[in-house]
């Protein structure tokens, strides 16, 4: 079975540009979610979706956005793009929304990010 | 407010060593959820554990073994008899008990390199 896939993989843009990023998650897994990875840091949370519908949002800008689409793909956008905004992008799905379920582990799996670098 | 520590930024070990990788997570709430992640060169981040607060007993399976201390607010991972693809950053990542959403506080990680 396909993992989690993003694309693309690497884009450079300019400051002031806007960009728009991929997701398609593991069959049968109805959420998404977004984290930025700067260099040499730990992910940070961005946005969750559930069933096309927002259940989170980190500390991030107006700037960012996301979406769901109706079979569980997602979309990030981030606007007028500035030099910090340089990171690996990481997508990850999952079964559950939060940690309930006797079966439940929390587990996220996560794609290989894409990797923007903004000029 | 929550705080997770992730002290040793790399650590270097010759292969068959055992590596302890240390978390501290500094928090008020009575229940919440500790995982380990590796980030390997590829990207994406592998799950390998997840310990609840309410839980002290220590486990092992197979090399990993993860030793948890409410007392001392302490998540430490142990793989024994390193391998060079064990190779990877080492992420602790909390998740409070009241979340109903994904939203996990990484800690900076550890860079662990293991040579042949």
């Amino acid at each position: 079975d396909a993992g989690v896939t993003q694309s693309p993989t690497h884009l450079i843009k300019t400051r002031g540009q806007q960009v728009t990023l991929r997701c398609s998650p593991i069959s049968g897994h109805k959420s998404v979610s977004w984290y930025q990875q700067v260099l040499g840091q730990g992910p940070q949370f961005i946005f969750q979706y559930y069933e096309k519908e927002e259940r989170g949002r980190g500390n991030f800008p107006d700037r960012f956005s996301a979406r769901q689409f109706p079979n569980y793909s997602s979309e990030l956008n981030v606007n007028a793009l500035l030099l910090g905004d340089s990171a690996l992008y990481l997508c990850a799905s999952s079964l559950y929304v939060g940690l309930a379920g006797a079966s439940n582990t929390g587990e996220l799996f996560f794609g290989e990010g894409s990797r923007l670098t903004v000029l | 407010a929550q705080k997770v520590t992730q002290a040793q930024t790399e650590i270097s070990v010759v292969e068959k060593e055992d590596v302890t990788l240390d978390c501290v997570y500094e928090t008020r709430d009575t229940t919440y959820y500790l995982f380990w992640y590796k980030q390997p060169p590829s990207g994406e981040l592998v799950f390998l554990i997840r310990r609840n607060s309410f839980d002290e007993q220590n486990e092992i399976s197979g090399r990993y073994s993860w030793n948890f201390q409410k007392s001392t607010s302490s998540f430490n991972f142990t793989i024994t008899a390193s391998q060079v693809v064990d190779s990877a950053v080492y992420f602790c990542a909390p998740r409070p008990g009241g979340s109903h959403n994904n939203d996990m506080r990484f800690g900076a990680g550890t860079r662990l390199t293991v040579k042949p």
